[in-house]
């Protein structure tokens, strides 16, 4: 069945320090893929998506690129700050409206 | 634009009792889904509702959970008699009327629910 499979946290980063978080999934046909942010308090918010192999999402200085052949959704960003501190899933919906998330990755960030 | 909604935001409540969660989707919106996130783990699909039917509900965990969306409209999500296991935290999306792969679900704050 269709998964997904993030890594382990927590990350701990200093402020302006490049951010990966490494997502890769196991689907049939052709997903689509997001990340979505959770901040302290909060509900779960859409970050980005991609629906189609080589589509790059982007938001707030976040990106990932749906890479078919290694089947990855990494999340990047070049600059992290200490408002990004929340837990991140990547999630993938293969066909139907369900979504399947992975574990969640809890981010940190340091002044 | 008022988000999607879920009442309360903690319960805490002892083995055996009876919990009820509720979730108002953003307006207009005719689809409705329940999620749950156990210890930390993957957050989990539990149900589908479009309007005031459902869906699908095959990630429901047992007979013990009971949901519903009188008038399509708000939804509850029943736990009754509640177990340790069913501690979490309850999510609960809503997507405009066009489901599909792609389709963003919009989600609520959650309900952490811990059973004593």
């Amino acid at each position: 069945g269709n998964s997904v499979t993030q890594m382990e946290g927590p990350v701990t980063l200093s402020e302006e320090a490049f951010l990966t978080i490494n997502c890769t999934y196991t689907a049939t046909g052709y997903p689509s893929l997001f990340w979505y942010v959770q901040y302290p308090g909060e509900g779960l918010q859409l970050l980005l998506k991609a629906t189609k192999a080589d589509d790059k999402g982007s938001n707030k200085g976040f990106e990932a690129t749906y890479r078919k052949e290694t089947t990855s959704f990494h999340l990047e960003k070049g600059s992290v700050q200490v408002s990004d501190s929340a837990v991140y899933f990547c999630a993938l919906t293969g066909g139907t409206y369900k979504y399947i998330f992975g574990t969640g990755t809890r981010l940190k960030v340091l002044a | 634009e008022a988000g999607v909604t879920q009442f309360p935001s903690h319960s805490v409540i002892e083995k055996g009792q009876t919990v009820t969660l509720r979730c108002d989707p953003i307006s207009g919106h005719d689809n409705l889904y329940w999620y749950r996130r156990v210890m930390g783990k993957e957050i989990k699909f539990l149900l589908h509702f479009v309007k005031e039917s459902k869906q699908d509900e095959s990630g429901m965990p047992n007979n013990r959970f009971l949901a519903e969306r009188t008038g399509g409209t708000y939804s509850t999500l029943k736990v009754q008699p509640a177990e340790l296991e069913d501690s979490g935290v309850y999510f609960c999306a809503s997507s405009q009327n066009l489901p599909g792969s792609t389709d963003t679900q919009y989600f609520g704050p959650g309900t952490r629910l811990t059973v004593l």
